[in-house]
């Protein structure tokens, strides 16, 4: 299994720029996550869907974030524009939809905004 | 909102002591899970605890819940450097697949 896959690993754009960061899901899982995480706030969920359906995205901190999942394989979480306070490490996690199961994190799209 | 209360924030031990953290809830606890991430890596799924008063033991971990279910605890007996890292808990919320993590206790193994 080759795991959660997310690219870019690392990413240094300048404010005002758009940013895109992809995700693969685990085959097979149905739900996939995307979280950021700064020293400040932690570990935060922006926004989760189940089989490709936005579920819930109180967590997405302004109408600069967006995220789509046109398919079970794939999923973007694009910043537009981007600010130096977006700064962070973004993880995409899936999981087999289902009560309490353990959810698996890629590796993190570690972004810079200058 | 819900959430889930770790501490200590932050931990110093030396090698070879034990090491504990705390995770704390305002509400009863379906279940619980804990996660590690290594510095610079990402959260991995350790252990979920599901019954009232249940114990689990991963070599040198020992995971606890609460009789009561809405606490829980990791205690690492004779810390070594592979332990080093940031451990959350995280309250699976019986609905969506959705997890809310604590804010995590932070290890620092000094040799």
């Amino acid at each position: 299994d080759a795991g959660v896959i997310q690219s870019p690993r690392h990413e240094v754009t300048e404010m005002g720029q758009e940013v895109t960061l992809r995700c693969k899901p685990i085959s097979g899982h149905n739900s996939l996550f995307w979280y950021r995480q700064t020293m400040m706030r932690g570990l935060e969920l922006l926004i989760y869907f189940n089989n490709n359906v936005p579920i819930d995205d109180s967590g997405m901190p302004e109408d600069r974030f967006s995220a789509k999942m046109p398919n079970a394989s794939f999923s973007t979480l694009k910043i537009q524009p981007s600010e130096p306070r977006d700064s962070a490490v973004y993880f995409c996690a899936s999981t087999r939809q289902g009560t309490y199961n353990e959810q698996f994190f890629g590796p993190g799209t570690r972004l810079t905004v200058l | 909102g819900q959430q889930v209360m770790q501490i200590p924030q932050y931990q110093h031990v030396q090698e070879g002591e034990d090491f504990t953290t705390y995770c704390n809830s305002s509400t009863t606890l379906s279940n619980i899970q804990w996660y590690k991430q290594r510095p610079g890596g990402h959260p991995v799924f350790l252990i979920q605890l599901v019954k009232s008063g249940e114990v689990k033991k991963q070599k040198r971990l020992t995971f606890q819940f609460g009789e009561a279910k809405k606490n829980s605890s990791l205690h690492i007996t004779a810390t070594q450097t592979t332990d080093v890292g940031t451990y959350f808990c995280a309250d699976p919320m019986n609905r969506d697949d959705k997890i809310i993590f604590g804010k995590g206790t932070r290890l620092h193994i000094l040799p």
